[in-house]
C-alpha cells in the first residue's frame, strides 16, 4: 500500500481556516486521495476524496498538487466540532480496505 | 437515509467464546467493509464483502470470519476469543463497487475478559 505521511498534531483557533497537509510521493497513477475524520468516540467519518483536481463540498476543500505527491485538506472555518483525527490514505483498487495511518489530531481552541 | 447500523454496541465476552457481530449497511450499497480498531494498532482493514463474495481479506488470523447475506446485510464471527481481541469492531458500507468512499458504523465494543 502506498504510505502517506501527515503530521502528529496541529491546532487552530476557533472559526480560523485550517490546512491540513499529508504527503504521499509514492502515490500511483489510480490512487484516489481520500480523508477521513474521527470524532472521539465515533466511528471515522469520509470528509472528501479526489484523484487530480482540486474538489470542494459542504464540509472541505480538498487541494491537490500538480505532480499529485502532496494534498491539503482545508476547513474553511474551524469550529470546536472540527476537533478530531484526520487520515489522509490513498485508495486504489484494493477494494474496500482503506489503510488507516496515525492521522493528524486537530485541536481547536475557542 | 438512514446509516451504517451496527448490533450489539457493546458485549462482554470470556476467553475461549465466539462471538457474532452484524452491520446492516447503507440502503442500496452492496459493499461492506470490517476494521478493528485498538489503542496499539489503530484501525486495521478486516475483510470486504461485496454481492455475498469476500474480495479482499486483511491479516487477521483464521478465528476471524464473516459473511454477507443476500441484503447486503454482513456479519463477522470472531471464535475461540482471546483477551487481545479486545477492540472496536467498526464495519463500513459504500456505493457500486467499493472503491467509493466509506461510510462507517458506530461500531461494537467488544471487552474480552
Amino acid at each position: 500500500d502506498a504510505k502517506t505521511t501527515q503530521p502528529n498534531s496541529m491546532e487552530s483557533n476557533e472559526e480560523e481556516p485550517v490546512h491540513l497537509p499529508c504527503n504521499h510521493s509514492t502515490i500511483s497513477g489510480t490512487d484516489y486521495i481520500h480523508w477521513y475524520r474521527q470524532l472521539p468516540s465515533q466511528g471515522p467519518e469520509y470528509v472528501i476524496h479526489g484523484l487530480t483536481s482540486n474538489v470542494n463540498n459542504r464540509m472541505a476543500s480538498l487541494a491537490i498538487a500538480e505532480d499529485r505527491k502532496s494534498s491539503t485538506l482545508i476547513l474553511h472555518r474551524a469550529t470546536l466540532r472540527d476537533a478530531a483525527v484526520y487520515y489522509c490514505i490513498l485508495y486504489g483498487t484494493s477494494y474496500g480496505k482503506l489503510t488507516f495511518g496515525q492521522g493528524t489530531i486537530l485541536t481547536v481552541h475557542p | 437515509k438512514a446509516g451504517v447500523t451496527q448490533t450489539p454496541r457493546y458485549l462482554i465476552k470470556t476467553r475461549g467464546q465466539q462471538v457474532t457481530l452484524s452491520c446492516s449497511p447503507i440502503s442500496g450499497h452492496r459493499s461492506v467493509s470490517w476494521y478493528q480498531q485498538t489503542p496499539g494498532q489503530g484501525l486495521q482493514f478486516l475483510f470486504e464483502y461485496f454481492s455475498e463474495t469476500q474480495r479482499n481479506k486483511g491479516n487477521f488470523p483464521g478465528r476471524f470470519s464473516g459473511r454477507q447475506f443476500s441484503n447486503s446485510r454482513s456479519e463477522m464471527n470472531v471464535s475461540t476469543l482471546e483477551l487481545g481481541d479486545s477492540a472496536l469492531y467498526l464495519c463500513a458500507s459504500s456505493s457500486e463497487d467499493g472503491l467509493n468512499e466509506q461510510y462507517f458504523g458506530p461500531g461494537t465494543r467488544l471487552t474480552v475478559t
